[in-house]
């Protein structure tokens, strides 16, 4: 079975620009989590969607951030603009029931 | 004082020692409990859940101690491939997994 999938794997990007993550959660699952993960704070959960709907984005940083879930098997988080901090290994993961959560690869962005 | 903490480490092991990591947690109304391992550069796998009354898979042992409000983890016989960083997650019983940090442990031939 495939497992979450992620694109880009790797992204470089300069400071102000508009960055794009993209996912796909397995297949039959309708939970779906994006996480960012830093040396400093660990894992961090920036947004939490169920069925399609976000349930709750308390851990996005700033208005720069924005997640879309447009249907059962694609999600996107948006970065505009981007900012050297924002430099951090991106997850998606997904789950069913809530409990069990898997991981997909990781975007590991750089913004200079 | 952090949700969840976790000793960072490295645990520096020969191959076939034992040993333990702690998580310990401020959230006393936490329900559930979850071991993560992750391999550098990689994603976190799901390595075990945490009962109540606590649970082995073969060489790994989790265990909760609700009145001292942490988990943990014993790896027997260790072996090379057991190299990695070892995640805790707490949450309440729905999707709000606090993670911890990290534990790094090297197996040491």
């Amino acid at each position: 079975d495939a497992g979450v999938i992620q694109s880009p794997r790797h992204e470089v990007t300069e400071m102000g620009q508009e960055v794009t993550l993209r996912c796909k959660p397995i297949s039959g699952h309708n939970s779906l989590f994006w996480y960012r993960q830093t040396m400093m704070r660990g894992l961090e959960l920036l947004i939490y969607f169920n069925n399609n709907v976000p349930i709750d984005d308390s851990g996005m940083p700033e208005d720069r951030f924005s997640a879309k879930m447009p249907n059962a098997s694609f999600s996107t988080l948006k970065i505009q603009p981007s900012e050297p901090r924002d430099s951090a290994v991106y997850f998606c993961a997904s789950s069913f029931p809530v409990d069990t959560q898997y991981f997909g690869p990781g975007t590991r962005l750089t913004v200079l | 004082r952090k949700e969840v903490e976790q000793d960072p480490g490295p645990f520096n092991v020969p191959e076939g020692a034992t040993v333990a990591f702690n998580c310990t947690y401020s959230n006393s109304a936490s329900q559930s409990f979850f071991w993560y391992r992750q391999d550098c550069r990689k994603e976190p796998k799901l390595l075990m859940s945490v009962y109540s009354s606590g649970n082995e898979d073969g060489r790994f042992t989790a265990q909760l101690n609700r009145a001292s409000q942490y988990i943990s983890l014993l790896i027997r016989d260790s072996k090379l491939s057991d190299s990695a960083t070892y995640l805790c997650a707490v949450g309440p019983g729905t999707y709000k997994y606090i993670f911890g940090t990290g534990t790094r442990l090297k197996v040491l031939a």
